[in-house]
């Protein structure tokens, strides 16, 4: 049973550029949440989706955004690349109702330079 | 809001030594607990949880129990591997908005062991 797919592992963009990050929840997941977790730090929310729609939003600007299509899968997207979006991308997913954690997947590392 | 603190690190121990990591939290409400561990390059994986007062969760000879009380979710085990070098994290979910599933994060505490 696969878990969570998170493409790509690794990415290096320019400032100003955009930028898309895709995962694939685990198998039976219809949430997904997604945190940015800068080197040294603890992760931080960025966003949820569950039925398609955007359920809870952290401190993010606006440049941050997402998706989620039927198959329950998600994209986040960053407009404006900024030096301080460098981090580690992390997708999480779960079954609606049940308190079992969440299951993350590994990772999307992005530099910004 | 949310807040959850935990003992900074790093912390180096001994193999087969004594572990305990420190968590202390804030939150409105019964939020769940969590211990997740980071292992270098890969995301994170949770290691234990605890869903109500006097919960004792417990994986792998970890153990930690949630202390309304105290407001407390310390992470301990009785002897250490070298395999245990990772980075742990305190998490909780809850929300004082009322709404749910959002992991609010410590910052994390690197656990070094050596042979």
């Amino acid at each position: 049973d696969a878990g969570v797919t998170q493409s790509p592992t690794h990415l290096i963009k320019t400032r100003g550029q955009q930028v898309t990050l895709r995962c694939s929840p685990k198998s039976g997941h219809d949430t997904v949440s997604w945190y940015q977790q800068a080197l040294g730090q603890g992760p931080q929310f960025i966003f949820q989706y569950y039925e398609e729609e955007e359920r809870q939003r952290g401190n993010f600007p606006d440049r941050f955004s997402g998706h989620q299509f039927p198959n329950y899968s998600s994209e986040l997207n960053v407009n404006a690349l900024l030096l301080g979006d460098s981090a580690l991308y992390l997708c999480a997913s779960r079954l609606t109702g049940l308190i079992y954690g969440y299951t993350f997947g590994s990772g999307t590392r992005l530099t910004v330079v | 809001g949310n807040s959850v603190t935990q003992m900074e690190g790093p912390v180096t121990l001994s193999e087969e030594a004594f572990l305990t990591i420190n968590c202390t939290y804030t939150a409105t409400g019964y939020p769940s607990l969590f211990w997740y561990v980071q292992y270098p390059g890969e995301g994170l994986q949770l290691l234990l949880k605890a869903t109500k007062a006097d919960d004792k969760g417990s994986n792998k000879g970890f153990e930690a129990t949630y202390r309304k009380e105290t407001t407390s979710f310390h992470l301990e085990k009785g002897s250490v591997q070298v395999s245990d070098s990772a980075v742990y994290f305190c998490a909780l979910e809850g929300d004082s908005g009322g709404s749910n599933y959002k992991l609010t994060f410590g910052k994390g505490t690197l656990l070094t062991v050596n042979p």
